[in-house]
Parts: C-alpha cells; structure tokens; sequence
C-alpha cells in the first residue's frame, strides 16, 4: 500500500536555528515528490517537486532534496515567518492522486 | 493570474443535508482533483477529473459525487452529510492529470451540525 510518513510530528526552533524535515515514501513507481506550506486554515502552497533521486531544489531559506527512500527539507536560519505546517505528497505510479503525510508543524520563536 | 478560486468560503449545514462545493481552476489547466482535510491530518484525495472524465476515485462513499463543466470548473456534491464530514475541502488544479504539479484552493470549511 502507498504511504507517506513525516516526522516530527511537531518541531519548534528558535530564530536562526537550522534543522531539517524528514519525509519517508514508500509508493509504487514515484512519478513526483512535492512539498507544501499550509497556513492554518487555508490550502496548501506549492513549494517544490522532485523528480528523481540526487534532485535538490532550493527557495530562500529552504532546500528540498529526494533519495529512493525519503526526502528532507532543510530550514536553515529560520525566522517567525517561516511558522507552518510543512505537507509531503508523493505522486505513484499511472494516477493524479497525491499521497499526502500527515504533516510536520513548525513553530519558530524570536 | 488568478489562483484556484473556490466557494463557499464556509458552511455549516446539519445531517442529512446535501452540500455543493465549487472549484474554478487556474486559466489553461484543465484537471481538477478534490481533497479532503479533516483537522490535524493531510488531505485525502476523493476525486480527479480531466477533460470532463473521472480519472480517479479515493476511497470515499457513494454519498460523494462530482463532475467538471467544459469551461474546467467543477463541483463537488455529497449527500446525505454525517458530523464525520466536517473538514477543509480543498480543490487542486493541474495543467494535466498524471504528472504536473496540483495547486491548491484556499478551501472550503464544513461544518455538520
């Protein structure tokens, strides 16, 4: 059955204080890993995809990379701003349909 | 451009009430897939259409149907609503229906009384 997991299920950080979120995939023929920023109660806001694994894909402060088995996104010197819930979604085989984790709420304090 | 734009912004109904969602995609996309968020999890993935045809079906009751117009819009309906149906209702679209990237709505929220 496809999965996705992401831990931690929560994470908080103080200004500046570089960490990374895991995203662990196990799905049939991957055709696309993407992440997500969610802010309570409204949709989700594209961030990445990617492709194959070694891909890297960087946005200000974030750096999204993939392997064959997880991929991980890494925040370094985050600021308040950057307080969200952090989606990963993986795209198998000959389907739209997202497979979504649960989600890794990040708080960052000043 | 316009994002995806969806409406009711929200809606409390009681059960066994019926409920319409709208959804309008981003301009040139032509595939909507509709999710549902309930609270402190991800979205799971109800419907996918691609020029007007149901491409996928997640794992939701009869009770759910939807269909999308020729201008690419679409509707979500659900009958017959249980409290367990409260949640976001987030609509996503894409230029097609396999590979490319979804975009998301900023959701509808339901409330079942």
């Amino acid at each position: 059955e496809d999965q996705v997991t992401q831990s931690p299920e929560a994470l908080r950080l103080q200004e500046g204080e570089s960490s990374s979120l895991n995203c662990s995939y196990t799905v049939s023929g991957l055709r696309g890993l993407f992440w997500y920023r969610q802010d309570p109660g409204k949709g989700p806001e594209f961030l990445f995809t990617l492709y194959s694994a070694g891909e890297e894909k960087e946005k200000e402060r974030l750096k999204a990379t993939l392997t064959k088995k997880e991929s991980f996104l890494h925040i370094t010197a985050p600021k308040p701003e950057d307080s969200a819930t952090y989606l990963c979604a993986a795209l198998p085989g000959n389907t739209g349909k997202l497979i979504f984790g649960q989600g890794t709420t990040l708080q960052v304090k000043p | 451009d316009a994002g995806v734009t969806q409406s009711p912004t929200h809606l409390i109904k009681t059960r066994g009430q019926h409920v319409t969602l709208r959804c309008s995609p981003i301009s040139g996309h032509k595939s909507v897939s509709w999710y549902q968020q309930v609270l402190g999890q991800g979205p799971q993935f109800i419907f996918q259409y691609y020029e007007k045809e149901e491409r996928g079906r997640g794992n939701f009751p009869d009770r759910f149907s939807a269909r999308q117009f020729p201008n690419y819009s679409s509707e979500l309906n659900v009958n017959a609503l249980l409290l367990g149906d409260s949640a976001l209702y987030l609509c996503a679209s894409s230029l097609d229906s396999f590979t490319d990237t979804q975009y998301f709505g900023p959701g509808t929220r339901l409330t079942v009384l």
